[in-house]
């Protein structure tokens, strides 16, 4: 089974930082990732696909890179409504899926 | 608008079965363009993904749960459902069903609490 492994697990920011989130796969995974937003009480929320695509209606101050076993998620000038938890996984069509196991963005 | 609503017991007695059903609307599961997924968050902890199910009722489990999960699917009431057999209350959790195209979960219901308690 592939393993997702996320660092770090909790990052301490300000409004208008930059900070980037590292997402490692335990074997190959292409480009069959996902980052996720999740907020207290709401459902989880698509911000990246592909590694790279940004949803439709994402801000654009997040941005992906990586592929194969190594990723990140990078966010611009953090605002306040980016506090949150945030997730990657692996969607590979191929295999079970694995979420890694979040980073807490706290101001 | 595509609407994602889970339903079931919020409490569910220890060794017996949970049962969810996720209500599709504003899609059509017939059509085949997506799977659906079931994934938990148990309290404090992070998502967890259950398994997945296509129309065809293929179905793919997480290997850790592979041997208690079963899905299923209604085209005719366009729903999909989770069954967890042998319940502890390590599967007390937040349980969400969500929406695959192929490119990450979409859509995703506002999830159900289930608590596992006697």
């Amino acid at each position: 089974d592939i393993q997702m492994t996320q660092s770090p697990s909790t990052l301490s920011a300000s409004v208008g930082d930059r900070v980037t989130i590292t997402c490692r796969a335990s074997q190959s995974i292409n480009r069959w990732l996902a980052w996720y937003q999740h907020k207290p009480g709401k459902a989880p929320q698509l911000l990246m696909y592909e590694a790279s695509t940004l949803e439709s209606g994402v801000p654009s101050r997040f941005s992906g890179r990586g592929s194969g076993t190594e990723f990140t998620l990078t966010i611009d000038s953090v605002q306040p409504d980016d506090f949150a938890t945030y997730y990657c996984q692996n969607y590979n069509p191929y295999s079970p899926w694995m979420f890694g196991q979040g980073t807490k963005l706290e101001i | 608008q595509v609407q994602l609503q889970e339903s079931g017991p919020g409490l569910v007695k220890p060794s017996q079965t949970l049962s969810l059903t996720c209500t599709v609307s504003g899609d059509s599961i017939i059509n085949g363009n997506h799977h659906w997924n079931w994934i938990r968050q148990p309290i404090g902890k992070g998502l967890e993904w259950i398994g997945r199910i296509y129309v065809s009722g293929s179905t793919t489990y997480n290997p850790s749960l592979e041997s208690r999960v079963t899905m299923s699917v209604d085209t005719s009431k366009n729903h999909v459902s989770l069954r967890l057999t042998s319940v502890t209350a390590a599967d007390t959790a937040v349980y969400y069903c969500a929406r695959d195209p192929v490119r990450g979960l979409d859509v995703w219901g506002q999830g159900t609490t289930v608590t596992v308690s006697s």
